[in-house]
């Protein structure tokens, strides 16, 4: 298994362009969300969803966009970049037996991350 | 104020040393509490979890949660130069919440020879 996977690593935008962070996982967990992670803010959610065709917002969902049209797809689309954007990205995965009155049952995936420069 | 508050370190210890490390939260519905080790330019990994107040031990581990107080420690003994690493808490108030965490900011951990 190739666990989640990111891509691209790095990607430096001017403002207003668009592009889209790919995610993906093979692990047919149905729950999967993106995270954004800033020196001093941690790591904030911006969306998330529990299956396919499903989706919600986190805590900054604004400028982003996501759909999940495949279990193991779940691309995070910005739609004009700003500098404000510039973070690194991080897409997460889980089985939803992970939250049981017992405790997780599997582990909570973190890929290796995009880090977004935007000028 | 944030909901999950963590002291950012950076935190530097000899090696053999008894690390500590906390975090205070103010949302009295937090149930699931979890500590991330994130080492530089990766992602996140689970290291820790526990469900309401109690200790759990896993090896040179341990994690404590004080419901009482809204307070989490995180202990590592014999502690290691690959222990050096950024540790973020991070809670949930539900069972089947999925990935909707909420993340203290992280303590950065350097671990001396």
């Amino acid at each position: 298994n190739a666990g989640v996977t990111q891509t691209p690593k790095f990607q430096v935008l001017k403002t207003g362009q668009s592009m889209t962070l790919q995610c993906a996982q093979d692990m047919n967990h149905e729950y999967m969300s993106w995270y954004r992670q800033d020196p001093g803010m941690g790591l904030r959610l911006i969306h998330y969803s529990v299956g396919a065709g499903i989706t919600d917002q986190g805590e900054v969902p604004n400028g982003y966009n996501v759909s999940r049209s495949t279990t193991e797809d779940f691309p995070l689309r910005l739609l004009s970049a700003a500098p404000s954007q510039t973070s690194v990205y991080f897409c997460a995965s889980s089985s939803n037996s992970l939250w049981t009155s017992g405790g997780p049952q599997e582990t909570q995936y973190f890929g290796p991350g995009t880090r977004l420069l935007v000028l | 104020q944030k909901e999950v508050e963590q002291d950012p370190g950076p935190l530097s210890v000899p090696e053999g040393a008894i690390v500590s490390l906390n975090c205070t939260y103010s949302n009295s519905a937090f149930q699931y509490f979890m500590w991330y080790r994130q080492y530089s330019r990766k992602g996140p990994e689970l290291l820790m979890y526990t469900y309401s107040s109690g200790n759990k031990e896993d090896g040179r581990f341990t994690a404590q949660v004080d419901k009482s107080s809204k307070y989490i420690s995180l202990f590592i003994r014999d502690s290691q130069p690959s222990d050096s690493a950024t540790y973020l808490c991070a809670m949930s108030p539900f069972a089947g919440g999925g990935n909707k965490l909420t993340f203290g900011t992280g303590t950065q951990l350097k671990v001396e020879l």
